[in-house]
């Protein structure tokens, strides 16, 4: 089965940052990948899929890239409300593999 | 917008079995694919089971093989988990979740509240 690591596991940083969050698949997955947000207590919220296309009604301040093997969640200017754990989703078949997690933080 | 409820959790002994329920609404349920997906006690993610919208295709983590089931009804729009054989690591809120096509494959965009089984002598 395909393994996904996300690195770093957790991070602090003051608003106005930019924020970098990394996924790693063990094999190539093509641009199946979705990244996700989840607040303490509450369900997780789908940012991004295909890789890169942002779900309707998320802030233009999250992007994503990557293809294949490494892929990329940027926060191009942190906000207060950004305050939550990120996964990444490998789902081009199953098993639909999560990463380990972020969690982010604020200095 | 979309909604999902899940309910059926609760607390059980090892070996025991328990069957959680999701009710969809605001959606054409028959139309997607649906999983369960878990998350420990402050730990991350976990895919557990997915099922298409028919419900003849079903996919498992090798975690629960053999021993959970998933299925749906269509006509009561609401999506199920028959769990068996549980062990103390099964504890964990479970996440109702809705897929949705991507060029052959398949992502949540939408997830439910949850709802926590507890497996504990």
């Amino acid at each position: 089965d395909i393994q996904m690591t996300q690195s770093p596991s957790s991070l602090s940083a003051s608003v106005g940052d930019r924020v970098t969050i990394t996924c790693r698949a063990s094999q190539g997955i093509s641009n199946y990948l979705a990244w996700y947000q989840q607040k303490p207590g509450k369900g997780p919220k789908l940012l991004i899929y295909g890789a890169s296309t942002l779900q309707s009604g998320v802030p233009s301040r999250f992007s994503g890239s990557g293809s294949g093997t490494d892929f990329t969640l940027t926060i191009s200017s942190l906000q207060t409300e950004d305050v939550a754990t990120y996964y990444c989703q490998k789902y081009n078949s199953a098993p639909l593999t999560f990463g380990g997690g972020t969690k982010v933080e604020m200095k | 917008e979309v909604q999902l409820l899940e309910s059926g959790g609760g607390f059980v002994q090892p070996g025991g079995s328990l069957r959680l329920s999701c009710t969809a609404s605001r959606f054409i349920f028959s139309r997607y694919a649906m999983s369960w997906v878990r998350q420990a006690p402050g730990k991350g993610l976990e895919w557990v089971s997915s099922i298409r919208g028919s419900g003849t295709t079903t996919y498992y983590a090798d975690s629960v093989k053999g021993r959970f089931t998933i299925s749906r009804d269509n006509s009561k729009n609401t999506l199920y988990l028959q769990m068996n054989s549980l062990r103390v690591e099964d504890t964990a809120v479970y996440y109702c979740a809705k897929e949705v096509a991507d060029a052959g494959g398949w992502y949540v965009d939408y997830w439910g509240q949850g709802t926590l089984v507890t497996v504990s002598s």
